[in-house]
């Protein structure tokens, strides 16, 4: 089945304990990003990258890392979590350089992740 | 800051069909439209895109007007299963690259 995997699921953490979510795509798809839903904000773009050890920062990008060291794998690490990174996170890829063109974006299930 | 706006919220019976409107009177000749939906707190799904056209799935159908300020997303048959919160989304390209720019979305009740 072609998707998008996250993992962890859920995870509360402490602050300034470093954290990595992975994401995983079995779609060969070229285009990968992270995105953080808040309450009255909406999904806002952290990171994307075009394809592989292609980076770049999206809307929201302090205080995240990223690398695509590998096509399938996009993780998002966090080197100092802090409270107002609490959220609900995304993982999507897509293909076509990014445009969606043919099958739009798929998304992950996604990660809530807590910051006490 | 999104391109599109979108009611907040809407209901339609089950079984019959559901009219999700969206203005994106800003949009570019090139820029396309999405329409995503989101239910609970799941993944977005993607629904359909176009462009000046009309589109069809076999989720939904996307009419654009003709001077593309405007679009409807139609659910033919609504089910309890459709209930959840629809963005349209105006793709936009910066710096670059592909964009999806999301919204507040409409929260669609499907009543029993």
């Amino acid at each position: 089945e072609a998707q998008v995997t996250q993992n962890p699921r859920y995870l509360i953490t402490v602050t300034g304990k470093k954290l990595t979510v992975t994401c995983s795509q079995n779609m060969n798809h070229e285009y990968m990003s992270w995105y953080r839903q808040d309450p009255g904000l909406g999904l806002r773009q952290i990171y994307y990258s075009m394809n592989v050890e292609v980076t770049d920062k999206g809307d929201v990008p302090e205080g995240y890392k990223v690398s695509r060291k590998e096509k399938r794998n996009f993780p998002l690490i966090l080197e100092s979590p802090s409270p107002n990174q609490t959220s609900l996170y995304f993982c999507a890829s897509t293909t076509g350089g990014g445009t969606g063109d043919y099958y739009g974006y798929t998304f992950g299930s996604g990660t809530r992740l807590t910051v006490v | 800051d999104a391109k599109t706006t979108q009611p907040p919220s809407m209901d339609c019976a089950e079984g019959r069909a559901a009219n999700l409107p969206c203005n994106h009177s800003t949009i570019s000749g090139n820029e396309y439209v999405y329409w995503y939906r989101q239910i609970h707190s799941q993944g977005p799904q993607y629904i359909i895109h176009g462009l000046k056209n009309n589109e069809t799935n076999e989720m939904a159908s996307l009419i654009i007007t003709e001077d593309r300020k405007s679009s409807t997303l139609i659910l033919p048959h609504a089910t309890l299963r459709d209930t959840a919160v629809y963005y349209c989304i105006v793709r936009v390209l910066m710096d670059s690259s592909y964009k999806l720019i999301f919204g507040s979305g409409t929260r669609l009740l499907v009543r029993p």
